[in-house]
């Protein structure tokens, strides 16, 4: 049965540092990877999505990378801004025709 | 405009009252889903349809009920069977359930937050 983690489960930087969100799940057997951004009392926005092919995604400041023989996923966000703090959730999903299998989440806080 | 929507937005239940959250959709998908998302958990998987009059069971159905009587809907009845009913409830959907990648990216609604009195 895959199980998706994410650690640290918070994470609290000083405004402009670089940092890395990690994800790791335990079947590495995995159809594509998401990353996704949810706002307090709010729902998911998708942020990345990689395919199994594929070793990494780039969009603006946020890079994510996946690994599939170790099981881990990374989203790095270049020069924080107060305006990234939020959950960061991952979910992979096994084969196409599978249901998505969520991550707890990292809350962010990014200090001005 | 597309998009999902959610209502309403806060949802009171008393103890032995079944309630209905809503969820629309005018993205023309044909997939959709609820989840439940507690703290500290990630989101689970209550039901999911992959086309019209048709719906399966997620990972922790017991308690609710669905239907999917025209594409743009796909509204959940949490029923007294559900005991512990307090969460954020989310509304997704997609282009496709399986198939090729873009068909299954999936597109969350804002939640609905629901708490037993």
């Amino acid at each position: 049965k895959q199980e998706v983690t994410q650690i640290p489960a918070a994470l609290s930087v000083p405004e402009g540092e670089n940092l890395v969100l990690n994800c790791s799940f335990t079947d590495s057997a995995i159809y594509n990877l998401q990353w996704f951004r949810q706002d307090p009392g709010k729902g998911l926005t998708s942020l990345l999505l990689i395919q199994s092919s594929q070793r990494e995604q780039t969009s603006g400041r946020l890079n994510a990378s996946l690994d599939k023989s170790s099981g881990r996923s990374t989203l790095y966000i270049a020069a924080s801004q107060p305006g990234d703090s939020a959950t960061y959730l991952c979910a992979v999903r096994k084969t196409s025709y599978d249901k998505v299998i969520f991550g707890p989440g990292t809350s962010l806080s990014v200090i001005p | 405009d597309g998009g999902i929507t959610q209502s309403p937005k806060y949802l009171f239940r008393k103890e032995g009252q079944n309630v209905t959250l809503s969820c629309e959709q005018n993205l023309n998908h044909d997939a959709m889903y609820w989840y439940r998302q507690d703290p500290g958990q990630g989101l689970r998987l209550i039901y999911y349809s992959q086309i019209v009059n048709d719906f399966q069971k997620g990972d922790i159905a017991e308690g609710y009920s669905v239907s999917r009587e025209k594409k743009e809907s796909f509204p959940l009845t949490v029923t007294s069977a559900q005991k512990n009913p307090t969460a954020f409830y989310l509304c997704a959907s997609s282009i496709g359930f399986a198939g090729v990648l873009s068909y299954n990216e999936q597109f969350f609604g804002p939640g609905t937050r629901l708490t037993v009195l």
